[in-house]
């Protein structure tokens, strides 16, 4: 079946616009995260969203970074006044559960990521 | 935030050497994950370890679980150029979401 999807995989904007990401996870996944990796690094968590809960957004480095997470299934990341620091690749994430509900049940398949760049 | 070690940071290695990594971590985890990151890729799930003391392969991979649940480690025998990337170890404590190691870059010099 279809994995975990991500668009733009690239994207170029000017310092202060704002930019939306979006991720397609994988359909039946109930959980759904997005990161941020800056070149060379591991994974920072941004939010993650299970079912209908509300999201946890702990991971947000600020104000200009919001998600949602509309019927349960796809999920748009939006940074707003875009700077320099934002540029990164950001990761999105799905899984079947998120707590402990067997094997396999809190695996996170990857989508392959979308490059932003902030002139 | 990440809460586990990973090491070494980076390997450079020849074509045909075997490959050790390890994470390890203050409290203990229900599950252990190893993924795989190519240059402009996300992270592929490459071995799942979800009971203390377990071993599992995959190919030239093997990776296990540690008794005390607080450690996990990844061989690759006979590594060949295809095995470039970077490796990331990433754990389930029993009450929060998973964690992430910051990756082993490994390098294979043909």
């Amino acid at each position: 079946g279809a994995g975990v999807s991500q668009s733009p995989s690239n994207k170029v904007t000017e310092k202060g616009k704002d930019v939306e990401l979006r991720c397609d996870p994988i359909s039946g996944h109930t959980a759904l995260y997005w990161y941020r990796q800056s070149l060379g690094q591991g994974l920072e968590f941004l939010i993650y969203f299970q079912g209908n809960s509300a999201p946890d957004k702990s991971g947000l480095p600020s104000d200009r970074f919001s998600a949602e997470r509309t019927g349960g299934s796809v999920s748009t990341l939006t940074i707003q006044r875009t700077q320099q620091e934002d540029s990164a690749v950001y990761l999105c994430a799905s899984s079947p559960l998120r707590a402990s509900g067997g094997p396999g049940a809190d695996t996170q398949y990857f989508g392959p990521g979308t490059r932003l760049t902030v002139l | 935030g990440q809460q586990l070690n990973q090491s070494p940071q980076s390997m450079f290695i020849q074509e045909g050497e075997d490959v050790s990594m390890n994470c390890t971590s203050s409290s203990i985890f229900n599950t252990w994950l190893w993924y795989k990151q190519d240059p402009g890729e996300g992270p592929v799930l490459l071995i799942a370890l979800y009971k203390a003391g377990e071993l599992t392969s995959n190919g030239r991979l093997t990776a296990q679980f540690g008794i005390t649940r607080k450690d996990s480690f990844l061989n690759i025998s006979a590594s060949i150029p295809s095995d470039v990337g970077i490796y990331f170890c990433a754990g389930h404590p029993p009450s929060n979401d998973m964690r992430f190691g910051a990756g082993t870059r490994l390098t294979v010099k043909p």
